[in-house]
């Protein structure tokens, strides 16, 4: 149980592009999703908070208007970076977690954006 | 504000032998302590994690981890180590924002 998905898994996109990634718990219902920023051999980097139905809370220096997210469903966050540069390529992971359940975050697969 | 530190970049083992993973951190109030691995281009999978009880927490796959709150420890441990161990390895806690704080990770090489 508690899985989750990430679709693309890998995308790339031309400079200037926007591009959307999706993240779908399967078998439960996420109150509360995580969208994680990833550099090669570095740790995860929280971008921001989303509960269902209401505006996500970003991080400090992360900017809203490049990465847009939406939590309008109990089962699918999106992540759109627009007009992608390429210091945007990255690894992008979401989390999920419910409220009442158990206290880790269930990760998705991941997704690779390369911006050419 | 809560943190947590891996020291060691890379942890390097023999198949067969015990293997440590390091983490200690800072917390105020009563840490809520987790373990996850990564493989390769994959997300995080859940190993193991500390809320309270019982020092001693087992978790997936053989790990288990230590709670020590007089060293602010929780050190990951397995008693005999895989060659399909090798892996990324995070220590994270969470903060009162149920957001999660990572390590910078470790880096575990089983040699065969």
């Amino acid at each position: 149980g508690a899985v989750v998905s990430q679709h693309p898994s890998w995308v790339i996109c031309k400079s200037g592009t926007s591009v959307k990634i999706e993240c779908r718990s399967l078998d439960f219902q996420a109150t509360t999703m995580f969208w994680y920023r990833q550099f090669p051999k570095q740790s995860l980097m929280l971008m921001a908070t989303s509960n269902e139905g209401s505006k996500a809370t970003y991080e400090q220096g992360v900017e809203k208007d490049k990465f847009l997210i939406n939590h309008a469903s109990l089962t699918l966050s999106t992540l759109t970076v627009t007009s992608a540069h390429p210091e945007d390529s990255s690894f992008y992971i979401c989390s999920a977690s419910w409220a009442g359940g158990p206290h880790e975050q269930f990760f998705g697969p991941g997704t690779r954006l390369t911006v050419l | 504000a809560q943190s947590v530190a891996q020291p060691e970049d890379q942890v390097n083992v023999a198949e067969g032998n015990p293997l440590t993973v390091k983490c200690t951190y800072s917390v105020s109030g009563n840490p809520y302590l987790f373990w996850y691995v990564q493989y390769p281009n994959r997300g995080l999978q859940f190993l193991l994690k500390y809320i309270t009880g019982d020092n001693l927490v087992k978790g997936s796959y053989g790990f288990e981890a230590e709670f020590n709150k007089s060293q602010t420890s929780f050190h990951l441990k397995k008693p005999s180590a895989l060659v399909s161990d090798s892996a990324l390895y995070f220590c994270a806690v969470r903060d009162g924002a149920d957001k999660l704080i990572f390590g910078t990770g470790t880096r575990l090489q089983v040699f065969p």
